[in-house]
């Protein structure tokens, strides 16, 4: 699967831990991604990032958090989980160049209860 | 708002039929994507259309794009049980060099023996 993995596959937490969602990535490009997928929702973007420490928000960033201090890994956070944020996650990269497909993650699916 | 819609939300056919799902956008693009996704795992790249192109093959596969009517259409000849998926458009905005995709809720196909 284009050599990224996510980490962990599943998890059920309680509402208000902080709960945090590894990609790794073994095929050194600059982008990456966070979606999560919810029903009649498709996948929406969370945050993305452009570089090593280069991030931005997507659509749905509220009670989100990123970090990317490496260019294989591509952290996300909750800092307090709600049960609005029960979802499947997607790690997705792509290349430097434009006009090229992203490659995903197996996903990560997230309860809390 | 998501950036793609994809029409329509379900399709059920026969094996041997043509499929076609539609896709309408809200802002200019670099190019734009589609990806299916078999229940339960990541997506997986099908086809991707720059803005200057009108009209793209592979395989069994045929993609249009009007970027008048800011809408692109899928097509998937002589449907096999196998393609049963759902369907998802992914845009990349025209937004200054980051390659950043924004989904639609997709079309879920299912191809019956």
């Amino acid at each position: 699967d284009a050599g990224i993995t996510q980490s962990p596959r599943h998890k059920v937490t309680e509402t208000g831990t902080p709960v945090t969602l590894r990609c790794h990535q073994t095929e050194n490009h600059r982008y990456m991604y966070w979606y999560r997928q919810d029903p009649g929702h498709g996948l929406r973007l969370i945050h993305y990032s452009y570089g090593v420490k280069d991030t931005d928000k997507g659509e749905v960033s509220d009670g989100y958090s990123v970090s990317r201090s490496k260019t294989e890994d591509f952290l996300l956070t909750l800092e307090s989980a709600t049960s609005s944020q029960t979802s499947v996650y997607f790690c997705a990269i792509s290349p430097r160049e434009a006009n090229t497909e992203a490659f995903f993650g197996q996903g990560t699916r997230l309860t809390v209860v | 708002s998501q950036q793609g819609e994809e029409d329509p939300q379900a399709l059920s056919i026969q094996e041997g039929e043509n499929a076609t799902m539609n896709c309408s956008y809200k802002t200019s693009i670099n190019n734009l994507q589609w990806y299916r996704q078999n229940s339960g795992r990541g997506l997986v790249h099908l086809i991707l259309i720059r803005s200057n192109e009108r009209e793209k093959h592979s395989g069994r596969l045929r993609v249009t794009l009007d970027t008048s009517k800011k809408s692109s259409s899928l097509l998937i000849t002589a449907s096999r049980a196998a393609d049963t998926a759902s369907y998802f458009c992914a845009t990349a905005p025209f937004s200054g060099g980051y390659n950043k995709l924004i989904f639609g809720a997709g079309t879920r196909l299912a191809v019956h023996p």
